[in-house]
């Protein structure tokens, strides 16, 4: 069973619309991740959130961190092409190694 | 600084040789990552090491996969011998421990290594 479970899977809307994705876990964690992973790179870390019901916005993106400490969830805005990518959530465990969750492909096209 | 480094960018092999991968992490990193990624099982975590040394080994998949860091810049991947079911893209990342939290990995750009 995976740690961190992300939906949905594959997401492919046009330019302007807004989405929303979820990372979502049955454990508790002191704090989360998101990372946005463009094709031929490696990932790349938008947001770090530590406080139940934290909310943090990176321009366009919103991301929301569960009252319980167990989920998460990233909306955008009036998506871009972009935006296009892949969409990861992750955890630190012991000795500070990260635990990703399985994605969110997102395609926005025009 | 130029960020996490890995080369090759891209490798093909035949069924049975050897491949190393290589990866210079960014100076004054502690920690250094060791992931495979494909579509079915997503990013996996093969080993990491602190200061040099190898902390957790666990996700390595089998003996055929060995990873060193003999130094503070540089640290390889080999897999021998390889298989088809080792194609995938490797990375590497790192990142300064006591930050991992808040500032998370820097990640290269990943080796895709395809073996026929």
């Amino acid at each position: 069973t995976q740690l961190l479970e992300q939906s949905p899977q594959f997401l492919s809307i046009q330019e302007g619309e807004n989405l929303t994705v979820y990372c979502n876990s049955s454990s508790v964690f002191s704090s989360l991740q998101w990372y946005r992973q463009e094709p031929g790179e490696g990932p790349v870390l938008l947001v770090t959130v530590v406080t139940g019901g934290e909310v943090k916005k990176l321009k366009r993106l919103t991301f929301q961190f569960g009252d319980a400490r167990k989920d998460s969830s990233l909306h955008i805005t009036a998506a871009q092409p972009g935006d296009t990518g892949l969409y990861l959530c992750a955890v630190t465990g012991g000795g500070n190694k990260l635990t990703f969750g399985t994605g969110t492909q997102l395609k926005v096209e025009l | 600084d130029a960020g996490v480094i890995q080369s090759p960018r891209h490798e093909v092999t035949e069924m049975g040789q050897e491949v190393t991968l290589r990866c210079k992490p960014i100076s004054g990193h502690d920690y250094l990552f060791w992931y495979r990624q494909t579509m079915m099982r997503g990013l996996e975590l093969l080993i990491y090491f602190n200061n040099n040394v190898p902390i957790d080994d666990s996700g390595m998949p089998e003996d055929r996969f060995s990873a060193k860091m003999p130094n503070a810049s540089f640290s390889t991947l080999k897999i021998q011998p390889s298989e088809p079911r080792d194609s995938a893209v490797y990375f590497c990342a790192s990142s300064l421990g006591r930050q991992v939290a808040n500032y998370g990995y820097t990640f290269g750009s990943g080796t895709r290594l395809t073996v026929v």
